[in-house]
């Protein structure tokens, strides 16, 4: 159990759609991550917050958004859903921005979109 | 701009042998940090080690092994006397130490489905 936690585990929904995915990092970790890992792309980055802030972005696309709350959880948005965006979406946390630090990821949110 | 290429897309062994998953990389920084993640059927992430670009020492955990060669860009894993439970996708990635919008993103490699048979 990495202590990052992520809601819902499952998620089916149809095209047209909007879904919130959550996430809670761990205890005392100030960055988010999220990345998609879909069949065809793999594992991929989308975004990252630090302490609040919008920090990296990475191939996310703009039916998508992100935010970090004071608590520090973060959700990610997903709008006008496609079929092509089912996928497996992961959190990842780690106790600040640099590059040095370990990314510990969650258990991931699975979205069926049909 | 960065790339992770494992070539392997499947290797299948027997219980106790060995295996080495390789992994080879681009990277235009000179300071960057490599990784290896796995993924149990379960569908986690398990992070297993960080590699910073200026040490290249190997290192060793138990029965598993990391052979960082930076003259060939390469970050090879290997599982001595592998079990079943070791059955995974194993994940290479990189992260640049640089700023600017990159900054903070691991870029991974398509991974490697490990079988290990009884």
């Amino acid at each position: 159990d990495s202590g990052v936690t992520q809601t819902p585990k499952h998620l089916i929904t149809a095209t047209g759609q909007r879904v919130t995915l959550r996430c809670s990092p761990r205890s005392g970790d100030l960055s988010v991550y999220w990345y998609q890992q879909s069949l065809d792309q793999g594992l991929q980055f989308l975004i990252q917050y630090y302490n609040g802030e919008e920090r990296a972005k990475g191939n996310i696309l703009e039916r998508f958004s992100a935010q970090q709350f004071p608590d520090l959880h973060s959700e990610l948005n997903l709008s006008s859903l496609e079929l092509g965006d089912s996928a497996l979406y992961f959190c990842a946390s780690s106790v600040a921005t640099g590059p040095t630090y370990e990314q510990y990821f969650g258990p991931g949110t699975r979205l069926t979109v049909t | 701009a960065q790339k992770v290429t494992q070539a392997q897309t499947e290797i299948s062994v027997v219980e106790k042998e060995d295996v080495t998953l390789d992994c080879v990389y681009e990277t235009r920084d000179t300071t960057y940090y490599l990784f290896w993640y796995k993924q149990p059927p379960s569908g986690e992430l398990v992070f297993l080690i960080r590699r910073n670009s200026f040490d290249e020492q190997n290192e060793i955990s138990g029965r598993y092994s990391w052979n960082f060669q930076k003259s060939t860009s390469s970050f090879n894993f290997t599982i001595t006397a592998s079990q079943v439970v070791d059955s995974a996708v194993y994940f290479c990635a990189l992260r640049e130490s640089a700023g600017g919008t990159s900054y903070g993103k691991l870029t991974f490699g398509q991974g490697t489905i490990l079988t290990v048979h009884p």
